[in-house]
């Protein structure tokens, strides 16, 4: 069973503040990592899938970055908006015989407040 | 498209009662999943399924059982509800890479 960890566990932030979190995994058995957004009575959100060590995807205000070598994953929010708030969740696919099976972080809690 | 649809919404069971969960996709994955999500714990693997007729066990297999007779649906079955198994259900496919989740089914067992 991989152990992915995911902080802080939850992040109180003004409006306008730029904010990162960190997910962390076993470097070895490494086939892909997804970043969700996941708001209460919703399905979770695609947000990146990465594969390739120092990999950097954007989307608008938020981006993420990747160390395969080291086994972490940073999440960033630009000048972040109340509508943010959310919890982050890091997915990890060890890929091989694992048939895309993801092991998930107990994720991170974001709130912005206005 | 529908994509991945879940039914029921919400559902309040007592203790020893048994349920099916729905899950049902349009998009002809052959890969599926189910998942719990508990408070402060991230998402739990419960079972998934490579194709029609193939299922096995994630990580927190016991107290469910499911089926995958068809490509489309994959029902996740509850026998004897405990309080435990009081979670946000999600149904999952996968294509490539990205894995596309149902909109959910909030449980409570009392």
């Amino acid at each position: 069973i991989l152990n992915v960890e995911q902080s802080p566990q939850s992040l109180h932030v003004q409006e306008g503040d730029s904010t990162n979190f960190t997910c962390s995994f076993p470097s070895s058995n490494f086939y892909a990592l997804h970043w969700y957004r996941w708001e209460t009575a919703k399905s979770p959100e695609a947000l990146f899938v990465m594969t390739l060590n120092g990999d950097e995807k954007k989307k608008g205000r938020i981006s993420a970055t990747l160390n395969t070598k080291e086994g972490y994953s940073y999440l960033y929010i630009k000048g972040s908006q109340p509508e943010d708030s959310a919890t982050y969740l890091c997915a990890i696919n060890a890929g091989g015989t694992s048939y895309g099976k993801l092991t998930f972080g107990q994720g991170t809690i974001l709130t912005v407040h206005p | 498209n529908a994509g991945v649809t879940q039914t029921p919404k919400f559902r309040i069971l007592k203790i020893g009662q048994s349920m099916t969960l729905q899950c049902a996709q349009d998009m002809n994955h052959n890969y599926m999943y189910w998942y719990r999500q508990d408070p402060g714990m991230g998402l739990k693997l419960i079972y998934y399924s490579v194709g029609a007729g193939i299922t096995d066990k994630g990580e927190v297999p016991n107290g469910y059982n499911v089926s995958r007779s068809t490509t489309e649906d994959f029902p996740l079955r509850l026998e004897l509800a405990a309080p435990s198994q009081t979670s946000v259900y999600f149904c999952a496919t996968r294509q490539g890479y990205e894995q596309y989740f149902g909109p959910g089914t909030r449980l409570t067992v009392t």
